[in-house]
């Protein structure tokens, strides 16, 4: 069965610095994994898509990274805004649609 | 992407009533869609694979007569929570399998007092 775990749980940080979040999987064969974002209450924007031949994708600010091989991928935010505070949750798929979800991150950007 | 709906965002119950939550693609012809539930502070859980025109898969552990899913068109699914209770309160979102990634709706946030 596959597990999906996001480390940390939480994160603060002052606006402006740069972050990592990190999300590990525990099987390597996944189709793509998809990096999200939801704020309270709300449903979920997706960010970044990564097929499972691709090693990186960056939207603006975002660059998010995969390693199939150690079963990781991070979400690197650059220079941090109040308004990216949310929960951030990876997804992988195994090429049947079914997304498995990790545990989240909740971001506080402080200003 | 697909747009995609739900309705309503926000619905309360008595307790042993029968809620509906409709999960409407808007620009998309939907073959198979999602529905999954999420507990405060939790992340998703998949609860059923809902494909156009035949019965939905339901994940293990989740009762399919509790939790009746109907996707009669490409473009609207149904959830049905049955004889709701406390505890099937939660925020339900469903989500719409594209290409090569899946459109998520806004979320229903059931209360069932």
């Amino acid at each position: 069965k596959q597990e999906v775990t996001q480390i940390p749980a939480a994160l603060s940080v002052p606006e402006g610095e740069n972050l990592v979040l990190n999300c590990s999987f525990t099987d390597s064969a996944i189709y793509n994994l998809q990096w999200f974002r939801q704020d309270p209450g709300k449903g979920l924007t997706s960010l970044l898509l990564i097929q499972s031949s691709q090693r990186e994708q960056t939207s603006g600010r975002l660059n998010a990274s995969l390693d199939k091989s150690s079963g990781r991928s991070t979400l690197y935010i650059a220079a941090s805004q109040p308004g990216d505070s949310a929960t951030y949750l990876c997804a992988v798929s195994f090429g049947n649609e079914k997304l498995t979800f990790g545990t989240g991150t909740r971001l506080t950007i402080i200003p | 992407g697909a747009v995609v709906s739900q309705h309503p965002s926000r619905v309360i119950c008595k307790s042993g009533t029968s809620v509906k939550i409709e999960c409407r693609s808007l620009d998309f012809q939907a073959t198979t869609m999602f529905w999954y539930r999420q507990f405060p502070k939790k992340s998703l859980m998949l609860m059923a694979t809902s494909n156009e025109g035949s019965k939905a898969t339901y994940e293990q552990g989740v009762e399919k007569d509790k939790f009746l899913i109907n996707h009669a068109s490409l473009t609207l699914s149904t959830l049905t929570v049955t004889s709701a209770h406390p505890e099937d309160s939660s925020f339900y979102i469903c989500s719409v399998a594209g290409t090569y990634e899946q459109y998520f709706g806004p979320g229903t946030r059931l209360t069932v007092t």
